[in-house]
């Protein structure tokens, strides 16, 4: 597909368990992000890739929460024992550095996390 | 690192009126100005940008603002129509994008 692809689209899961959430950038590019969006509320930045180099970690809650990005493209941001307030939308987000639309974000749909 | 404000968080206004969404950033190194739309249960999309070697853009019905002296920009939307309902989020970008809390925008009929 053409757009930024998340999988699981819904993940219910109980408290204590971990999760992987996977994110799969549009085809090319560099810069990958991933945000989290509890109901009703901003879009809170959790990490960012860019290229090969070091990942920007600094929006990590807790060290419960880790991610990578494999080859420069697809993303796994995984939740290690979950707690309820992880219970929210997770969104990934793609852009290709350069160009007259430098910088701009393409979303995929989300990962709805459900910790019960 | 970034921090950006944004305000209000709700904003109401008449259909046909005009919308005013302001916002403020931290870094002074910030280049790069996005502002994102993101209507219920759907992604935010990109709806206008703007860089720090401009001081204003438009697009139809919208238009961006920035001051880079005061570290502020605005977003707004004139002759406001029912489908500009949506949360409306603001960024910043030095090395990473940094969003605002974003508006809730009602029109109202």
């Amino acid at each position: 597909g053409a757009g930024v692809s998340q999988s699981p689209s819904n993940k219910v899961t109980e408290k204590g368990k971990d999760v992987e959430l996977r994110c799969d950038p549009i085809s090319g590019h560099t810069a990958l992000y991933w945000y989290r969006q509890r109901l009703g509320q901003g879009l809170e930045f959790l990490i960012y890739f860019q290229g090969n180099s070091a990942p920007d970690k600094s929006g990590l809650p807790s060290d419960r929460f880790s991610a990578e990005r494999t080859g420069g493209s697809v993303s796994t941001l995984t939740i290690q024992r979950t707690q309820q307030e992880d219970s929210a939308v997770y969104l990934c987000a793609s852009s290709f550095l350069g160009g007259r639309n430098t910088g701009e974000l393409f979303f995929g749909e989300g990962s709805r996390l459900t910790v019960l | 690192g970034e921090n950006v404000e944004q305000h209000p968080s709700t904003l109401s206004v008449q259909e046909g009126d005009s919308a005013v969404i302001k916002c403020t950033y931290s870094d002074s190194a910030s280049n790069y100005f996005p502002w994102y739309k993101q209507e219920l249960g759907k992604r935010p999309q990109l709806i206008i940008d703007i860089r720090s070697n401009v001081g204003e853009k438009k697009d139809q019905r919208i238009a961006v603002t920035l001051n880079k002296t005061a570290k502020h920009f605005s977003l707004h939307i004139t002759e406001t129509q029912p489908e500009d309902s949506a949360v409306y989020f603001c960024a910043a970008r030095d090395d990473k994008i940094i969003f605002g809390k974003g508006t809730r925008l009602h029109i109202l009929p």
